[in-house]
């Protein structure tokens, strides 16, 4: 099973600011990884795809990067709607695993 | 747009079988893609659980394979899942999406449907 370690487990930053959030594969899954945005009692949403494509509808102030076992999304000039929990999540092979999440809040 | 909802009971009680129902509009399975499902909980976060092509096709989550089975009814166009011998340990919101199956992950989800397991 490829284990997917995402950090920090909390991120505080203040809105305007930038939130970079880390994902590590325990071994490489080229750019076969995802990021999702997920609000309390909510489904997860698309953000990222192959490692760097923006999915559908997401504003430019997200972006990701990395290849091989390290990840990382960016999200710039924070807005009141950004902060959630976000998760990694690879789909390198038929088993599909999810970092632990992110938590996103205000400071 | 393509919407995924979920359905079944709250409630199983353990050793039996947990049985959920997603159905799809706005997107006909049987013109492609996966569906799967994944399921979440405090415990173990997010965890895949299998998905399934409409031609019959299909993938599991090892940890989960003996217990489960994922059904695709192109005709009514919705995917189903049952696991069977649950324990408090499966207690979750289980989530149906579609799967694109390594292009763009898991694009489209449900809302969700929480599943408690309790005597």
């Amino acid at each position: 099973e490829i284990v997917m370690t995402q950090s920090p487990g909390t991120l505080s930053v203040s809105p305007g600011e930038t939130a970079t959030v880390s994902c590590r594969a325990s071994q490489s899954i080229s750019r076969n990884l995802a990021w999702y945005q997920q609000k309390p009692g909510q489904a997860p949403r698309l953000l990222i795809y192959g490692a760097s494509t923006r999915a559908t509808g997401i504003p430019a102030r997200f972006s990701g990067s990395g290849s091989g076992t390290e990840f990382t999304l960016t999200i710039n000039s924070l807005q009141s709607e950004d902060f959630a929990v976000y998760f990694c999540h690879q789909y390198n092979n038929w088993s599909y695993t999810f970092g632990q999440g992110t938590k996103l809040e205000i400071k | 747009q393509v919407q995924l909802q979920e359905s079944g009971p709250r409630l199983v009680k353990p050793s039996e079988t947990l049985s959920l129902t997603c159905t799809v509009s706005g997107f006909s399975i049987r013109s492609g893609h996966y569906w799967g499902w994944i399921r979440q909980s405090p415990g173990r976060g997010l965890e895949w659980i299998a998905s399934m092509y409409h031609s019959g096709s299909t993938h599991y989550n090892p940890s989960l394979q003996s217990r489960v089975t994922i059904l695709v009814d192109t005709p009514k166009n919705q995917v189903s899942l049952k696991l069977t011998s649950v324990t408090a340990a499966d207690t979750a919101v289980y989530f149906c999406a579609r799967d694109t199956a390594g292009v763009r992950g898991l694009d489209v989800w449900g809302k969700g449907t929480t599943v408690i397991v309790s005597a």
